[in-house]
């Protein structure tokens, strides 16, 4: 069975930062793109990053480029999202998910997701 | 630009059909998407994967009650026999070179 379990959310300041990590069971993880969405407060899903299967090709949003950095342990089969230079608009639940191919394309599992709030 | 459009909002009665529309930006009309259901205080779930042809494959579990289907740029998404665990806020997402997007959801309310 598929698992994903996300961690290492929690309060920080704004220009703080964090790493989140997703480990996940019950597939070749070295063989699927990985993604990580987060969801504001009462907003819709907005995606993060990407990362593919090998973890050499990796994409952002513009809204987080250049501050979080998506990365992946293939010995580990865990996902990382180091998030730097927080705002308080990176206030959202962050959730991993599973790409249904090697590159990114249809997210076909989700993890529970990890908060993160950003606040003074 | 490739962006996804979903109405903000839909209603059907307890045991009707319902049809959510997910509609792709001009001149990504060959775009396959997914769908995801997110039930109230609960995580996203992968519905199905949805081809510009209508083709589809559901997620594990997903009840014969959801179906998909598409015409030109229009992504459908279709819940038969409404039961009220189907009241919940609905995602179309697409990719292409180097991102992945979402529309803005459509949440269904089962009277």
């Amino acid at each position: 069975e598929v698992h994903l379990v996300e961690s290492g959310g929690g309060l920080e300041q704004p220009g703080g930062s964090l790493r989140l990590s997703c480990a996940v069971s019950g597939f070749t993880f070295s063989s699927y793109a990985m993604t990580w969405v987060r969801q504001a407060p009462g907003k819709g899903v907005e995606w993060v990053s990407g990362a593919s299967g090998s973890g050499i090709s990796t994409y952002y949003a513009d809204s987080v480029k250049g501050r979080f950095t998506i990365s992946r342990d293939n010995s580990k089969n865990t996902l990382y999202l180091q998030m730097n230079s927080l705002r308080v608009e990176d206030t959202a639940v962050y959730y991993c998910a599973k790409n249904g191919a090697y590159d990114i394309e249809g997210l076909d599992r989700w993890g529970q997701g990890t908060l993160v709030s950003v606040s003074s | 630009q490739l962006v996804l459009t979903q109405s903000p909002s839909a209603s059907a009665s307890l045991g009707a059909s319902v049809k959510l529309t997910c509609t792709l930006s001009s001149g990504h009309s060959s775009y396959a998407i997914a769908w995801h259901q997110q039930q109230p205080e609960k995580g996203p779930r992968y519905l199905m994967k949805l081809n510009s042809d209508g083709s589809h494959s559901k997620g594990d579990g997903i009840p014969d009650r959801f179906s998909g289907s598409s015409s030109g740029a229009e992504r459908y998404l279709t819940i038969s026999s409404l039961q009220s665990e189907d009241e919940a806020d609905y995602y179309c997402q697409t990719w292409g070179t180097g991102l992945q997007l979402f529309g803005g959801g459509t949440k269904l309310t089962v009277l």
